[in-house]
C-alpha cells in the first residue's frame, strides 16, 4: 500500500498523559498536513510541512501540541498532557507541492 | 476570513433519485474549490477540484460540481444516486495555491432503497 498512513489508529488514555501519532506520508510528497477532526464538524487545520520545514501552524495548536518532521519524510504529532477536548480524529494528509492531497485513515484519541 | 459553508447538514435520499449538495464559500480573492467524500473508517478520498477555466467540473463516480462566482456556490450534483454513494461529503476551499485547504461541516448523504 503506497498511501499515507496513519498509526496507531486508535488511542485510549487517561488525561494528563502524553500521547504521539506518527503519519508516514506518499514517499515522493513534500507537503506533510495535519488536521483533527471531531464529530459534526469538518476537519480543521493544525498545521503543515514543506519538506522538514514547518511553514504554518493554526491557533488551534496550543503549546501542548507539537509536530516534527525531523528528515522530510514522517512526522509526528504529540500532544502533551492530554484534555477530554483533545479527543478527535487526527488527520494526516500529504501532497506534491500545490497539488492534490491525499488523506489517510486517521488516528482516532479517546481522553478519559 | 474564508469560510465554506455546507448548507445542509443531513440529505436523506432514494437510491436513482437525483441529489445535489450545497455548498457556498465566502473569499474575497481567488480559489481553489474541492469535493471530498469520506466512507465510514476510511480516510478522505477527493471526489473533484475547481481551479480555473470550465465553471463545470466532472469528477468521479459520476459526480459533477459547478463553480458560481457571482453566487460563491459550488454545488454538487449526481443525477442518480446509488446505494454505495452513501457517505459524508465534504466541501473545501484554499486560497490559492500555497495555503492549506479549509473545510465545510459536511453533509451527511444517506441513499435509502
Amino acid at each position: 500500500d503506497t498511501g499515507v498512513s496513519q498509526n496507531p489508529r486508535h488511542k485510549i488514555t487517561k488525561r494528563g498523559q502524553n500521547v504521539t501519532f506518527r503519519c508516514d506520508p506518499i514517499s515522493e510528497h513534500n507537503r506533510l498536513y495535519w488536521y483533527r477532526q471531531t464529530l459534526g464538524q469538518g476537519p480543521e487545520f493544525l498545521t503543515y510541512f514543506q519538506n522538514e520545514a514547518q511553514l504554518e501552524k493554526s491557533r488551534l495548536l496550543s503549546d501542548r501540541f507539537s509536530a516534527e518532521r525531523p528528515k522530510g519524510s514522517f512526522s509526528t504529532l504529540e500532544i502533551q498532557r492530554t484534555e477530554q477536548g483533545d479527543s478527535a480524529m487526527y488527520l494526516c494528509a500529504s501532497s506534491l507541492a500545490d497539488g492534490e492531497l491525499f488523506f489517510g485513515e486517521g488516528s482516532r484519541l479517546t481522553v478519559l | 476570513a474564508q469560510s465554506v459553508t455546507q448548507l445542509d447538514s443531513q440529505v436523506p435520499v432514494f437510491e436513482e433519485a437525483p441529489v445535489e449538495l450545497r455548498c457556498n464559500y465566502s473569499s474575497s480573492v481567488s480559489v481553489y474549490l474541492f469535493w471530498y467524500v469520506q466512507y465510514p473508517n476510511q480516510g478522505l478520498q477527493l471526489l473533484l477540484k475547481y481551479l480555473s477555466g470550465s465553471t463545470l467540473v466532472k469528477g468521479i463516480n459520476g459526480f459533477e460540481a459547478e463553480f458560481n462566482k457571482s453566487q460563491t456556490s459550488f454545488h454538487l450534483r449526481k443525477p442518480s444516486v446509488h446505494i454505495s454513494d452513501t457517505a459524508e461529503y465534504f466541501c473545501a476551499a484554499r486560497r490559492g495555491s500555497q495555503g492549506n485547504l479549509i473545510f465545510g461541516k459536511g453533509t451527511k448523504l444517506s441513499v435509502k432503497p
